[in-house]
Order: C-alpha cells, then structure tokens, then sequence
C-alpha cells in the first residue's frame, strides 16, 4: 500500500511570510500532483512533476519532485490571504494496483492573516 | 468546455438505504475516477472506469459499486449504507497527469 505523508497538517501565517509544505513516501511515484481545495468544492490541480529533481514555478509558488521520485515540496513565498485553502499532494501509481489511481496526501490546511 | 458534473449536490439517506451518486465527465474524456474524502482521512481512492469497464477498485467493501455507461458517464451505488459513508463523494476525469474534479455529492448518513 501507497502512503504519503503530508506535513504540516496545519499552518496558520501572517501576509507576507514564506511556508514550505512537505510530502514524503516511502514509495516511488510515476508523478506527483499539488491540488488546492476550497470549502463546498472538488480539488484544483495546480501542477504535475513527473521528473526526479524537477522544479516548477507557478507565480508565488515553487514545486519541487525529489531525486528519488518519493518526495515533493510546495514553497510559497510571500504569502496572501487568497492563498488560505486545503492543500492537497497526490502521488500516482506506476503500475500493478497501483496503477490508474492516485495516493493522496491528508492536506494542509493554510490561513493567511491579513 | 463543460467541466466534470456530478449530481445531487446534497444527498440525506437513512442507515441500511442505498445511494445512486452521478457524474458526466469532460467531453471526450473516457476515463472516470470516484473518490471518497470522509472528515479527517483525505481522499480515498474508491473506483476508475475506462471505456465502460472497471480498471482498478480502492480497499472498499462491495456494497460501493458502479458502472460506465456507453457515453462515459459513470454512477456510483452504494449499498447497505452506514453511518461512516457520510463523506463528500467526488468524480474526476483525466487525461494524463492531472485530475479535473467535479464539485462532489456531499452524502450524509443519518
């Protein structure tokens, strides 16, 4: 069985600090997608990393997919209160029962202070 | 482009009733993926249709249960319903490398 573990579970900022968000799995991953959820409302994607070592950019926000292809960080700098949301990491299987599904991390729940 | 659509958007049933959970995927898109995310355990995989077939089934009794139908929409059926199916049932569709979710059936068991 595919497990991540998604870290911190709550993180509550003020406007303008930086957060960092983890996941990490003993398991390998064919790639690792970031969802932001609002309350009433299904999961946003907001960026696939499918290379060990890649790093992506989305405005304020660094994705990182670790060497190994079992961790992934989310790096937002310069928070705003539009960033408050649950923040969801979700691993895709590479084959076998794995395959077709994804393994979700348990979210993070972000505030933003004004 | 129409997203994923998912109906009702509330649905109340008794324990031991049954619940029929509906969802129409992207045009186009042939794949369709059910998720249960229950208060406090994070998206749990529950089922994946491709092309009217089951391809792959999450660590959930039989009494979850689908089906495809020929224009890709999908219905989830659960059965024998307990007070810990109270969850938001959301849908997806793919095509590779990101999930576009519906808005989700929030069921609640009473």
């Amino acid at each position: 069985t595919q497990l991540l573990e998604q870290s911190p579970q709550f993180l509550s900022i003020q406007e303008g600090e930086n957060l960092t968000v983890y996941c990490n799995s003993s398991s390998v991953f064919s790639s690792l997608q970031w969802y932001r959820q609002e309350p009433g409302e299904g999961p946003v994607l907001l960026v696939t990393v499918v290379t060990g070592g890649e790093v992506k950019k989305l405005k304020r926000l660094t994705f990182q997919f670790g060497d190994a292809r079992k961790d992934s960080s989310l790096h937002i700098t310069a928070a705003q209160p539009g960033d408050t949301g649950l923040y969801l990491c979700a691993g895709a299987g590479s084959g076998g029962t794995s395959y077709g599904k994804l393994t979700f991390g348990q979210g993070t729940i972000l505030t933003v202070h004004p | 482009e129409a997203g994923v659509t998912q109906s009702p958007t509330h649905l109340i049933k008794t324990r031991g009733q049954q619940a029929t959970l509906r969802c129409s995927p992207i045009s186009g898109h042939t794949s369709v993926y059910w998720y249960q995310q229950a208060l406090g355990l994070g998206l749990q995989f529950l089922l994946w249709y491709d092309e009217g077939e089951e391809r792959n089934r999450g660590n959930f009794p039989p009494r979850f249960s689908g089906r495809q139908f020929p224009n890709y929409s999908s219905e989830l059926n659960v059965n024998a319903l307990e007070l810990e199916d109270s969850a938001l049932y959301l849908c997806a569709s793919s095509p590779f490398y990101g999930y576009t979710f519906g808005s989700g059936t929030r069921l609640t068991v009473v």
